[in-house]
């Protein structure tokens, strides 16, 4: 079985302040594919980063990096100078290479406010 | 826009009803798959097709069932509501070779609310 525990329900910050989501991944698999993706009020799930088992070199794009530590099963996503448009659900998400199917499997979520 | 369409955006209906929700998938891509989001369980997987035929089931009830046609457009039908089936329900789709494949770029979600 596979679970992806976001431990951080809601978290508020203040406008240009930086910002890390926490993401831990339990599975079996040694091949398998982590995921982020926000949530904005309007409702719509947008795809952030996919990052590859085999891949722990650390990403960043624009204002948002993550980082992705195999030894502690975490793959962390950090805002930094954080924006109003910020705002939103971001959800980490795990699927597995195995068994033909890619369903994710996503954790409940951590809610940002970013306050101006 | 990630390319996946969805409709309808909005479904009010009563217990008992039966409705359908319909989903294009992104250009090219054979995969579809649905996910229900709601407040209690969150984002839970439903099924998922390819080119077609059923890949993978998740925790999808008996009073749903989904289709893929040859064009690949998929549809969800939902019957006997009750209220605790009142949800967003995404579609997704992927495609693509490689590592690509485990890409899923979802569509806006129809919100069904079921009084």
């Amino acid at each position: 079985a596979q679970k992806v525990t976001q431990a951080q329900t809601e978290i508020s910050v203040v406008e240009k302040e930086d910002v890390t989501l926490d993401c831990v991944y339990e599975t079996r698999d040694t091949t398998y594919y982590l995921f982020w993706y926000k949530q904005p009020p309007s409702g719509e799930l947008v795809f952030l980063i996919r990052r590859n088992s085999f891949d722990e070199q650390n990403e960043i794009s624009g204002r948002y990096s993550w980082n992705f530590q195999k030894s502690t099963s975490s793959f962390n996503f950090t805002i930094t100078a954080s924006q109003v448009v910020d705002s939103a659900v971001y959800f980490c998400a795990l699927v597995n290479s195995g068994a033909g199917s890619y369903q994710l499997t996503f954790g409940k979520g951590t809610k940002l406010s970013v306050i101006p | 826009d990630s390319g996946v369409t969805q409709t309808p955006k909005h479904l009010i209906t009563a217990t008992g009803q039966r409705v359908t929700l319909r989903c294009s998938p992104r250009s090219g891509d054979l995969s579809v798959y649905w996910y229900q989001q709601s407040l209690d369980q969150g984002l839970q997987f439903l099924i998922q097709y390819y080119n077609g035929e059923e890949r993978a089931k998740g925790n999808i009830l008996e009073r749903f069932s989904a289709q893929q046609f040859p064009d690949l457009h998929s549809e969800l039908n939902l019957s006997s509501l009750e209220l605790g089936d009142s949800a967003l329900y995404f579609c997704a789709s992927s495609g693509g070779t490689g590592v690509n494949l485990y890409e899923q770029y979802f569509g806006p979600g129809t919100r069904l609310t079921v009084t």
